[in-house]
């Protein structure tokens, strides 16, 4: 099946580093991709999401962009702050029949963020 | 007013007991989950109900059952309960179209003594 490899954690920056946070997937057919945040004691939110090839997801300062050449979708922030600090989720949609789909996520990458 | 709601937040209990996690949602979806997240973060997929239908039912041992009375409600009972289902499970929700656009709960933190 589908599947999503993240680069694993923790992950520490000082405070207005810079972020990137690797994502690779492999698909037979053309998922949709996106990142999920864990805030610490909370469950996902959807970061940001792209749909096909060259894409690029944003918000709040995240971006990722659909790069079908080489199956990924790397998460970037040009300046990281401490509320930054959670666990993040590569994830990927994939159908498997009847018109239904599922999301297959990644492991997870902690990032640490100190002032 | 809390869109994916679960009780409890907290569960501990003695292996061999049975247990049950309820999950309410009040979103207007037709899909909900339930996800298991171990110790290292690890996210995995259970079941998932589509209008009360069980459409993904991943190898879950059998003394999971989940049951959706509606839509809106999606429980999960486990019976026997086993040091190795220590976790946190979360319950989320999502239009079937936008399966991507999922929101979770905030999870039932499950310790088995």
């Amino acid at each position: 099946g589908d599947s999503v490899t993240q680069m694993e954690g923790p992950v520490t920056l000082s405070e207005e580093a810079f972020l990137t946070i690797n994502c690779t997937y492999t698909a037979t057919g053309y998922p949709s991709l996106f990142w999920y945040v864990q805030y610490p004691g909370e469950g996902l939110q959807l970061l940001l999401k792209a749909t096909k090839a060259d894409d690029k997801g944003s918000n709040k300062g995240f971006e990722a962009t659909y790069r079908k050449e080489t199956t990924s979708f790397h998460l970037e922030k040009g300046s990281v702050q401490v509320s930054d600090s959670a666990v993040y989720f590569c994830a990927l949609s994939e159908g498997f029949g009847r018109g239904y789909q599922k999301v297959t996520f990644g492991t997870g990458t902690k990032l640490q963020v100190i002032p | 007013d809390t869109a994916v709601s679960q009780t409890p937040k907290y569960l501990v209990t003695q292996m061999g007991n049975d247990k049950s996690i309820k999950c309410e949602q009040n979103l207007g979806h037709d899909t909900m989950y339930w996800y298991k997240q171990d110790s290292k973060k690890f996210l995995k997929i259970m079941f998932s109900y589509n209008n009360k239908e069980l459409i993904i039912n991943e190898t879950v041992p059998n003394r999971f059952s989940p049951k959706s009375p509606d839509k809106a409600h999606l429980n999960l009972h486990i019976n026997s309960l086993e040091l190795g289902d220590s976790a946190v499970y979360f319950c989320a929700s999502s239009q079937r179209r936008e399966v991507e656009t999922q929101y979770f709960g905030p999870g039932t933190r499950l310790l088995v003594l």
